[in-house]
């Protein structure tokens, strides 16, 4: 099993400029969230999807868009990049309700230049 | 909404000693209340968690931590700690009950000093 699965590792993006952080997971689980991490601030989520079919905002979700393809992936777009949204991206997972542990991927990490 | 306070961002400490990294969360309902635990350029991962019943909580490895609602507070606690216990710990928060998205603390790192 490989859990949860993030692509790229790394990124160098420039102002202005797009890009789609993928996310996958083999668990079966329905629902998959994404969350930011920045020095200082934990995690905050950007978006998330309680089940295929169906995604609502996070905390912070302004400047990006996201797509539940199906029930393994997840993904995560930016249209155009911002110095902002430099970032360490990490996409979760869980069973299905507020109680079951989320599994997290190795994240990707993210530069706007 | 549900919010989570880790006021320590750092903690070092010897190795060998005890160490407690604390919690408190808000919240005017029941609560699924979890410690994570990120190992460095790694994604987190579950350390123990909080449900229902018995309010001591332990995970494998030796970590403890205890809900306290009166405190509204779940610190976690470690007897004797070791270099490989250096990492940043999350502290997190959910309404039990339906669906619910799960808030995180700031963090807090763990230096363990040899």
């Amino acid at each position: 099993n490989a859990g949860v699965t993030q692509t790229p590792k790394f990124q160098v993006l420039k102002t202005g400029q797009s890009m789609t952080l993928q996310c996958a997971q083999d668990m079966n689980h329905n629902s998959m969230y994404w969350y930011r991490q920045d020095p200082g601030m934990g995690l905050r989520l950007i978006y998330y999807s309680a089940s295929e079919g169906t995604t609502d905002k996070g905390e912070v979700p302004n400047g990006y868009n996201v797509s539940r393809l199906n029930k393994r992936e997840f993904s995560l777009r930016l249209e155009s990049a911002a110095p902002s949204q430099t970032s360490v991206y990490f996409c979760a997972s869980s069973a299905d309700r507020g109680g079951q542990t989320q599994y997290f991927g190795p994240g990707t990490r993210l530069l706007v230049l | 909404a549900q919010s989570v306070t880790q006021l320590d961002s750092q903690v070092p400490v010897f190795e060998e000693a005890p160490v407690e990294l604390r919690c408190n969360y808000s919240s005017s309902v029941s609560v699924y209340l979890f410690w994570y635990v990120q190992y460095p350029n790694q994604g987190l991962q579950l350390l123990l968690k909080y449900l229902s019943g018995s309010t001591l909580v332990k995970s494998i490895n030796g970590f403890e931590a205890e809900f306290n609602k009166s405190q509204t507070s779940f610190h976690l606690r470690k007897p004797s700690v070791h270099i490989s216990d250096t990492a940043e710990y999350f502290c997190a928060v959910t309404y039990s009950g339906g669906y619910q998205k799960v808030t995180f603390g700031t963090g807090t790192k763990l230096q363990v000093i040899p």
